[in-house]
C-alpha cells in the first residue's frame, strides 16, 4: 500500500495568512494526488486534482505543486471560512488519504 | 457534477450486516462509478471499494475482502454497500463518491460526495 504522510498535522495561521501543507507519498505516485477540504459533520470537498489542478468553482487562493513524492497545498492569503481539515490523498494505486491537517485559528 | 443523497442513520449489533444506499441525481448517474468510503471518529478516510459503471464489476479494498459488497440498480439511479459481520470497531460515516475518468483498473479523484450515513455499531 501507498502511505501518505502529512505534515504539520496542526497548523494555527491568521486570517491574510500564507501556509503551506506538505503531503509525502510512499513512493512516487506521479502527480495523481488529490487536496480536499472537511468541515466538521461534512463529506470532504475536492480542491486539487491532479497535483495543480484546481476544481470549477474553487478559489484561486489555493494552489497546489509536486509531483512524485512531495506535494504541497498553498493557501495564499487565509480567509475565516478556510478553517477546516485538509487532507491529501493518492490515486496512482488504488486510494490512500494522509491522515490529516487541521488548520486552526490563531 | 452529479448530486449523491446517502441513506440515514443505522446503529447494528456486533456481527450483523448493514446495507446504505447512495442515490444520484441527474443522467450522468448510470454512466458514474461509484466509490465506497468511511470515516471513523477523528480518522482520516478509507476506501472500502467501488462498482464499475462501464461493466458492471465491483472491487473491494483487501481490508474488507470478503465483508463488503457493492451494488447498483440503475433503473432507480442508486448504489449500495452491504458490510457485513460488524464490529465495534466498524462505526463509522460511511461515504459514497463518485469518480472520474474510470476504466477497468480504477478512475481518478472523487468530484462528488454524498452527505455520508453514520453507522454505530453498539451492543
Amino acid at each position: 500500500d501507498i502511505q501518505m504522510t502529512q505534515s504539520p498535522s496542526t497548523l494555527s495561521a491568521s486570517v491574510g495568512d500564507r501556509v503551506t501543507i506538505t503531503c509525502r507519498a510512499s513512493q512516487s505516485i506521479a502527480g495523481w494526488l488529490a487536496w480536499f477540504q472537511q468541515k466538521p459533520g461534512k463529506a470532504p470537498k475536492l480542491l486539487i486534482y491532479q497535483a495543480s489542478t484546481l476544481e470549477t468553482g474553487v478559489p484561486s487562493r489555493f494552489s497546489g505543486s509536486g509531483s512524485g513524492t512531495e506535494f504541497t497545498l498553498t493557501i495564499s492569503s487565509l480567509q475565516p471560512d478556510d478553517f477546516a481539515t485538509y487532507y491529501c490523498q493518492q490515486y496512482n494505486t488504488y486510494y490512500t488519504f494522509g491522515q490529516g491537517t487541521k488548520l486552526e485559528i490563531k | 457534477q452529479v448530486q449523491l443523497v446517502q441513506s440515514g442513520p443505522e446503529v447494528k449489533k456486533p456481527g450483523a450486516s448493514v446495507k446504505l444506499s447512495c442515490k444520484g441525481s441527474g443522467d450522468t448517474f448510470s454512466t458514474s462509478s461509484i466509490h465506497w468510503l468511511r470515516q471513523a471518529p477523528g480518522q482520516s478516510l478509507e476506501w472500502l471499494g467501488w462498482n464499475n459503471a462501464d461493466n458492471g464489476h465491483s472491487e473491494s479494498s483487501q481490508s474488507f475482502q470478503g465483508r463488503v459488497t457493492f451494488t447498483r440498480d440503475s433503473s432507480a439511479n442508486t448504489a449500495y454497500m452491504e458490510l457485513s459481520s460488524l464490529r465495534p470497531e466498524d462505526t463509522s460515516v460511511f461515504y459514497c463518491a463518485r469518480a472520474v475518468a474510470c476504466n477497468n483498473v480504477g478512475c481518478l479523484h472523487f468530484d462528488s460526495w454524498g452527505q455520508g450515513s453514520l453507522v454505530t455499531v453498539s451492543s
